[in-house]
């Protein structure tokens, strides 16, 4: 089955510092696409950053890394200096092939709240 | 600016009234996606379009349907049958079904009274 599983259901860190937002997956596709998304208390989902399953580096935007474990099936989103913004719902997503079609699975999300 | 629109942002329905979310993108995107959130959940696929004119169940589509003549425009009918419908809905588009990453509206919140 496949399936997206965020543990932590809440976060807390200090600003500016790293926190680290686990992710773990489960697919017996070879090719897929591996998503973390922030949503704020208005509700909209922002883009953070995307790793391809064929992807050698983990891929950084910014101030947000992913660790991409492909052996463990991990895909943590690490927030570098963490700032009073970053206070929202983080998701991890995965696209996966399912019925003849591509589509994206959602974990439950964590809560991340950062404290001055 | 290009983007997706999703209207109403807050809508209020009576017991067994069907109703209709829009959502529009002018994104030039070939896919399109209505998900479904629920208090402290992740979001959950109800319905989702690769083209113009077809359209394919997600995860949890019973008691929803919806339409796609047009490449700009998704909407979302919640229908009398769906037994719990009061959630936050978010519509969503990608270049195409096969990749990239997919661009939210800001959701609709609806509530059944």
């Amino acid at each position: 089955a496949q399936k997206i599983t965020q543990t932590q259901p809440g976060m807390f860190v200090q600003e500016k510092e790293a926190v680290t937002l686990d992710c773990t997956y489960d697919t017996s596709d070879p090719s897929y696409g591996l998503f973390w998304y922030k949503q704020p208390s208005s509700g909209e989902m922002i883009f953070l950053i995307y790793q391809g399953s064929y992807d050698q580096q983990n891929a950084t935007e910014g101030r947000y890394s992913l660790n991409f474990q492909k052996a463990r099936k991990s895909a943590n989103l690490v927030i570098s200096a963490s700032q009073l913004g970053d206070s929202a719902m983080y998701f991890c997503a995965m696209r996966a092939f399912s019925g003849g079609y591509n589509k994206l699975i959602f974990g439950a999300g964590t809560r991340l709240a950062v404290h001055p | 600016d290009g983007g997706i629109t999703q209207s109403p942002k807050y809508l209020f329905r009576k017991e067994g009234q069907n109703v209709t979310l829009s959502c529009e993108q002018n994104l030039n995107h070939d896919a399109m996606y209505w998900y479904r959130q629920d208090p402290g959940q992740g979001l959950r696929l109800i319905y989702y379009s690769q083209i113009v004119n077809d359209f394919q169940k997600g995860d949890i589509a019973e008691g929803y349907s919806v339409s796609r003549e047009k490449k700009e425009s998704f909407p979302l009918t919640v229908t009398s049958a769906q037994k719990n419908p009061t959630a936050f809905y978010l519509c969503a588009s990608s270049m195409s079904g096969t990749g990239g990453e997919l661009f939210f509206g800001e959701g609709s919140r609806l509530t059944v009274l």
